[in-house]
């Protein structure tokens, strides 16, 4: 069974500030991993999503990296700011019958930049 | 572009009360649609999706049931809430496309439902 680990679970810095958000999962046979941010109340916005046959993908100044191998996928975000105050999740993509496609989610990491 | 409604936001209902959460899907076709549930401290469950119009599966047992009537239309049902039903419940959907490739599509949410039951 896929699992799922964000660690820290909450995390602040100062603005300005570069930081890192870790997620690992257990099963190394998935198709891509995706990284979401969710504000208070609200639904989960996507940020971005890496193939299983790539390394990293940037937005801005989000970038992702994925290492299938060693289970572990790495949130960068570059001069943070405020308005990226929110919960950060990442999920995980395996295929389990046809045309499903489950997402296995992390509990996420609670980011709080402090002006 | 595509957009997903859910509705409504909030919800207050009592014990033993029916349910209905509806979520519609514009600007695609033949997505798969998904519906999850988000408990504090336990992360997001997915509890039914759908592939096309009568297709439904469950992902763990409980007092809910899904229907997809339409394509672009997913519904959340239970004929009489518990108090466990409480929590927040969101629509997703990502483009099937060709089945080979929609393995690589993203996932895309509503907004939530935040589910009370008193």
């Amino acid at each position: 069974k896929q699992e799922v680990t964000q660690i820290p679970a909450a995390l602040s810095v100062p603005e300005g500030e570069n930081l890192v958000l870790n997620c690992s999962f257990t099963d190394s046979a998935i198709y891509n991993l995706q990284w979401f941010r969710q504000d208070p109340g609200k639904g989960l916005t996507s940020l971005l999503l890496i193939q299983s046959s790539q390394r990293e993908q940037t937005s801005g100044r989000l970038n992702a990296s994925l290492d299938k191998s060693s289970g572990r996928s790495t949130l960068y975000i570059a001069a943070s700011q405020p308005g990226d105050s929110a919960t950060y999740l990442c999920a995980v993509r395996r295929s389990s019958g046809a045309g499903s496609y489950q997402l296995t989610f992390g509990k996420g990491t609670k980011l709080s930049v402090i002006p | 572009s595509q957009t997903i409604h859910q509705w409504p936001a909030t919800l207050v209902q009592p014990v033993g009360s029916p349910l209905s959460l509806e979520c519609t899907v514009e600007g695609t076709s033949n997505p798969n649609l998904y519906w999850y549930r988000q408990a504090a401290g336990r992360g997001l469950q997915l509890l039914f999706y759908s592939v096309g119009i009568g297709q439904i599966s469950s992902e763990v047992p409980q007092n809910l049931s899904a229907s997809r009537p339409q394509d672009r239309q997913f519904i959340l049902s239970s004929k009489k809430l518990l108090l466990s039903d409480s929590g927040f419940y969101l629509c997703a959907w990502s483009d099937r496309g060709r089945a080979t490739y929609s393995y690589n599509s993203p996932l895309h949410f509503g907004n939530g439902t935040r589910l009370t039951v008193t």
